[in-house]
């Protein structure tokens, strides 16, 4: 299957700081990303879906203003934390998708950030 | 509105026996219907997917899948699990209407699989 790489795999990081979490389709053009937060022992949950060159469609409850994203290119998309607290501390998870309908979505390896 | 059902939070089964994964869904046009696997600290795992053609669905790992549209359906099985089976199992739905659209996962069960 195809390859989405998510970097980095950990994260530790202080109060008030910014973290950049990147995600990078291999071996295939990524026309949609999805970023997902996942909280122990739960599903994952969407927080906004980017196509390439435009900007994220949030999730209901998802601060835009906090976590920024960026889907720039048609193999790269990132996630920034802005102003990172203890509550933010979680699995977040990258997935992308090609332009063809019946395509599934491949995953990244997901980032644990930890807020201290 | 889409959703999908994981009725069990967790199956235990012994090693070399058959297992099943429940998985039920609500859609409002022709599912794509979708199960991965999660090994702890890592990403999920593409293992089969339905989208049209026929119920049965083979896929990664020696796992299957039967599309049942009446019961709104998609259990995923294997006829003997292996310990290293063991992780946590996802079914995700995409209304068909919408291609581009994103996945709606059921919470997850974990499956537990005994030497």
């Amino acid at each position: 299957g195809a390859v989405v790489s998510q970097h980095p795999s950990r994260v530790i990081c202080k109060s008030g700081t910014s973290v950049k979490i990147e995600c990078r389709s291999l071996d295939f053009q990524a026309t949609t990303m999805f970023w997902y937060r996942q909280f122990p022992k739960q599903s994952l949950m969407l927080m906004a879906t980017s196509n390439e060159g435009s900007k994220a469609t949030y999730e209901q409850g998802v601060e835009k203003d906090k976590f920024l994203i960026n889907h720039a290119s048609l193999t790269l998309s990132t996630l920034t934390v802005t102003s990172a607290h203890p509550e933010d501390s979680s699995f977040y998870i990258c997935s992308a998708r090609g332009s063809s309908p019946n395509t599934e979505a491949f995953f990244g390896q997901g980032t644990r950030l930890t807020v201290v | 509105a889409q959703s999908v059902a994981q009725p069990e939070d967790q199956v235990n089964v012994a090693e070399g026996n058959p297992l099943t994964v429940k998985c039920t869904y609500s859609v409002s046009g022709n599912p794509y219907l979708f199960w991965y696997v999660q090994y702890p600290n890592r990403g999920l795992q593409f293992l089969l997917k339905y989208i049209t053609g026929d119920n049965l669905v083979k896929g990664s790992y020696g796992f299957e899948a039967e599309f049942n549209k009446s019961q709104t359906s998609f259990h995923l099985k294997k006829p003997s699990a292996l310990v290293s089976d063991s992780a946590l199992y996802f079914c995700a739905v995409r209304d068909g209407r919408g291609s581009q659209g994103n996945l709606i996962f059921g919470k997850g069960t974990k499956l537990s699989v005994k030497p």
